[in-house]
């Protein structure tokens, strides 16, 4: 299976901070690295999908990065609504897999 | 609007068989764009994907549950099921249903469902 590895685990910002979040593959996966936004108590949302691709509704503060293994998300001016906990996801093969997460907290 | 809504036990006792069911509305199952999953997420957040069916009735499993799992169209025909075996209280998670395309993520979720597996 390829792992994901996210960095930080877990951070706490101001609102109107730049913030970054990284997620490694263990193995190449092309542009096949897609964002999500899980709020607590809700399902995932889809934020960026193919790496660096808004999805459609998603504010554009929301930006990706990367390719191959190396992964960004970025959340320009942060919002309070921007708080919960942010997922990478690969679908390049079979079985996807997740990163364990990075619970972005607002001060 | 595209809608997904999961249902079925809440409980379920150790070595029997979770069942659960999706309904999709405001899409169809069989337009053949996109294929239709089941994730879990544990209660220490770590999401699994568990499978996907895709309109063609081809099925694909994470090899960590294959023999436990199968994942199929309905007896409706927008609805998609999950049949997990042999549960343990591992398998205690809320149970997502999801859509999606393989360059594109999943773009849709349902609300999620918990399951307990305890006797």
């Amino acid at each position: 299976d390829i792992q994901m590895t996210q960095s930080p685990s877990s951070l706490s910002a101001s609102v109107g901070d730049s913030v970054t979040i990284s997620c490694r593959a263990s193995q190449s996966i092309g542009s096949y690295l897609n964002w999500y936004q899980q709020e607590p108590g809700k399902a995932p949302k889809l934020l960026i999908y193919a790496a660096s691709h808004l999805q459609r509704g998603v504010p554009s503060r929301f930006s990706g990065s990367g390719s191959g293994t190396d992964f960004t998300l970025t959340i320009g001016s942060l919002q309070p609504e921007d708080l919960g906990t942010y997922y990478c996801h690969q679908s390049y093969t079979t079985p996807a897999t997740f990163g364990q997460g990075t619970r972005l907290e607002i001060k | 609007q595209v809608q997904l809504q999961e249902s079925g036990p809440g409980l379920v006792k150790p070595s029997q068989t979770l069942a659960l069911t999706c309904t999709v509305s405001g899409d169809s199952i069989s337009s053949g764009t996109y294929y239709w999953t089941w994730i879990r997420q544990y209660p220490g957040k770590g999401l699994e994907w568990i499978g996907y069916i895709y309109y063609s009735g081809n099925t694909f499993y994470n090899p960590s549950l294959k023999s436990r799992v199968t994942i199929s169209v309905g007896t409706s025909n927008n609805q998609i099921s999950l049949n997990l075996g042999s549960v343990t209280a591992a398998d205690t998670a809320v149970y997502y249903c999801a859509r999606g395309i393989r360059l594109y993520g999943i773009d849709v979720w349902g609300q999620g469902t918990t399951v307990t597996v305890s006797s």
